[in-house]
């Protein structure tokens, strides 16, 4: 019940395009969902979350989309760029506390 | 937004010995922080819950005497790896709550641990 599932592992995308990376998760008490972006080496950076009382949240180039009912989330990055590509890691947690990750998203931009 | 400082980025250490990371909150204080463990290409584990001035909540499956947590301000927690083996070389990462209502989670550089 404290996972969060998420797909693909990897995903190749052309510049320009969209980059689309999907989570599910089962416990119903987590309300708080970010999406982390993770260069080699480095710790994660937020980039974006939101909390269930929306179904949309979009900041620059990323939009994540809610479904609550299907307790689902995703992360769209539009106009992807080569510097876009990292691994993405979406988690869940109750509160911006204790957070569970999903497997992470390695995510190639190709020029 | 809020800065999450860690500190070593990487050490090697001999087998045996003990390393001591610290994670501080530089603009924000931080009842709790958090402490990471991720193996290459894999998810983050959370390890344990560091409180401000109470005993770390460890995870299942995460050695409280191979781990030691020490949180005595608001603003720095250290994670000690006492006798350090090769099965704990791994990439340390902790995390801090801020934002106007501590609604983000912010992780450091994280730690780059290898035991020889």
């Amino acid at each position: 019940q404290q996972q969060v599932k998420q797909s693909p592992q990897s995903l190749i995308v052309q510049k320009g395009g969209i980059s689309i990376i999907n989570c599910a998760y089962e416990n119903t008490a987590f309300d708080y969902f970010p999406w982390y972006q993770q260069f080699p080496g480095k710790g994660p950076a937020l980039l974006i979350a939101i909390r269930p009382d929306v179904s949309e949240k979009k900041e620059g180039r990323f939009t994540i989309s809610f479904n609550k009912s299907a307790k689902q989330f995703s992360l769209h990055i539009m106009d992807s760029q080569p510097g876009d590509s990292a691994t993405y890691f979406c988690a869940a947690s109750e509160g911006a506390q204790k957070l569970v990750f999903g497997q992470g998203t390695r995510l190639t931009i190709n020029p | 937004g809020a800065v999450v400082s860690q500190h070593p980025s990487r050490v090697i250490c001999k087998s045996g010995t003990s390393v001591k990371i610290e994670c501080r909150s530089l603009d924000f204080q931080a009842t709790t922080m958090f402490w990471y463990r991720q193996f290459p290409k894999k998810s983050l584990m959370l390890m344990a819950t560091s409180n401000e001035g109470s005993k770390a909540t460890y995870e299942q499956g995460v050695e409280k005497d191979k781990f030691l947590i020490n949180h005595a301000s608001l603003t720095l927690s250290t994670l000690t790896v006492t006798s350090a083996h090769p099965e704990d070389s791994s990439f340390y990462i902790c995390s801090a709550a801020g934002g106007s209502a501590n609604e983000k989670l912010f992780f450091g550089s994280g730690t780059q641990l290898s035991v020889l």
